[in-house]
């Protein structure tokens, strides 16, 4: 099982606004900052929020990160069927010597 | 642009070594950490370790070490990721990822390496 928790799945119809989850612990989110990547099926998975909250250059603001004590969050608002992927929150774990942690993953279904 | 071109696939069998290479290019390759990433079929992320370019010293997760060395080739902007001892639960994409300020950005396309007897 993965250190950092989410749900296996979340659904949406176009338009909607939906938010994922990613629930952690003192020693990987408590502490550290959270990023966000976005997988699409067959493909890499490419980055979608750093540092918490952060959009790099080219991603629509649709796509929003919070974070909250050992939580965070990515909300998406306006959905449309290309936002139809696996996506994953990712944070710098103190424990075990160092090491990043992935959340399991959501797949995000439009339905 | 910057980009890392990752070979498409390994078949390997039980016991045996896989070297997978991630060749750089459109940026300072000793600049930027490199980290190794990989993916079990229909599974999340795994993060494997890093390796610094500029002074070849790496950090391996826990779960690897004593398995997994990281190297560079600063002549050709290379890092190489060696994992031994091969098992049937080593099958996996591995993913070389550059790490700038931001996370890791971008990533290769993906090595599939199958471990099969």
């Amino acid at each position: 099982q993965s250190v950092v928790t989410q749900p296996p799945s979340a659904s949406g119809t176009p338009g909607q606004r939906v938010t994922i989850s990613c629930s952690g612990s003192g020693s990987n989110i408590g502490r550290n900052i959270v990023n966000w990547y976005r997988q699409l099926p067959g493909t890499a998975p490419k980055l979608l929020i750093y540092r918490n909250n952060q959009r790099p250059s080219g991603v629509p603001d649709r796509f929003s990160g919070s974070k909250s004590g050992t939580s965070a969050s990515l909300a998406i608002s306006g959905l449309q069927s290309e936002d139809e992927a696996d996506y994953y929150c990712a944070s710098w774990d103190d424990s075990l010597s160092g090491r990043w942690v992935f959340g399991g993953g959501t797949k995000l279904t439009v339905l | 642009q910057v980009q890392l071109v990752q070979p498409g696939a390994e078949v390997k069998k039980p016991g045996a070594s896989v070297n997978v290479s991630c060749k750089t290019s459109g940026y300072t390759f000793t600049a930027y950490y490199m980290h190794w990433v990989r993916q079990a079929p229909g599974q999340g992320l795994e993060w494997m370790g890093k390796i610094n370019p500029n002074d070849g010293s790496t950090r391996y997760a826990q779960t690897f070490q004593g398995r997994v060395t990281m190297i560079r080739d600063t002549s050709t902007s290379t890092v190489y990721l060696e994992l031994s001892s091969l098992k049937h639960g080593d099958t996996a994409t591995y993913y070389c990822a550059r790490e700038d300020i931001k996370g890791f950005d971008p990533w290769g396309q993906g090595t599939l390496v199958t471990v099969s007897s």
